[in-house]
């Protein structure tokens, strides 16, 4: 069956270290994969987008990777804050099918 | 651009009552989408619109929803009759694709439906 997953629920770290959050996916053909920050009580934010073809994309303090062998993409925060304290959901668009959202990792940065 | 909006914020109905949801998309976006969100299945994609056109409504869990786009400008999410299962926070978000691969989804500020 199809599944995606993010490593874990939640996730605690110190301010000024590095988050990694990991997205899985199986029996899925993504043409490319997204990841977006959702606040409590808000529609989520897009951050970043990789391609299929892409290995790594950067946007100032965030980094994405992309492994189609492996099935899985790396989401990484460096020198974190705690206003990036949210909730990071991975999201697919599969060849041929509609967008599919994993469940989700609640990150809190720890001043 | 006011982004994606959505009324109203907040639904409280009882159980049998028709719910309509409505939605802005931002101008000149393409795609529209309707997603609802519980804690226990999480991001879940109801329905989609191109050019006003549904193109996969997969999603919708039951004959009691519903969704319309009659312009590009504008669209409804309906249920009738509401359940308490409805219960969930249920999103709009909109896109410009253009003929190209998909791009980034904005979303509105959703709607928290709860039905007693």
């Amino acid at each position: 069956s199809q599944k995606i997953e993010q490593n874990s629920e939640a996730l605690n770290i110190q301010e000024g270290k590095t988050a990694t959050l990991t997205c899985n996916y199986t029996n899925y053909s993504p043409a490319y994969l997204q990841w977006y920050r959702q606040d409590p009580g808000r529609g989520p934010v897009f951050l970043l987008l990789i391609r299929e073809n892409e290995k790594e994309k950067r946007k100032e303090r965030l980094k994405v990777t992309f492994d189609t062998t492996l099935k899985q993409s790396l989401f990484h925060i460096t020198a974190s804050q705690p206003a990036d304290s949210a909730t990071y959901l991975c999201a697919l668009n599969p060849y041929g099918q509609n967008f599919v959202f994993g469940p989700g990792t609640r990150l809190s940065v720890l001043p | 651009d006011a982004g994606v909006i959505q009324s109203p914020r907040h639904e409280v109905t009882e159980m049998g009552q028709e719910v309509t949801l409505r939605c802005k998309p931002i101008s000149g976006h393409d795609y529209l989408f309707w997603y609802r969100q519980t804690m226990m299945r999480g991001l879940e994609l109801l329905i989609y619109f191109n050019n006003n056109v549904p193109i996969d409504d997969s999603g919708m869990p039951e004959d009691r929803f519903s969704a319309k786009m009659p312009n590009a400008s504008f669209s409804t999410l309906k249920i009738q009759p509401s359940e308490p299962r409805d219960s969930a926070v249920y999103f709009c978000a909109s896109s410009f694709v253009g003929g190209g691969l998909y791009n980034e989804q904005f979303f509105g500020p959703g709607t928290r439906l709860t039905v007693l």
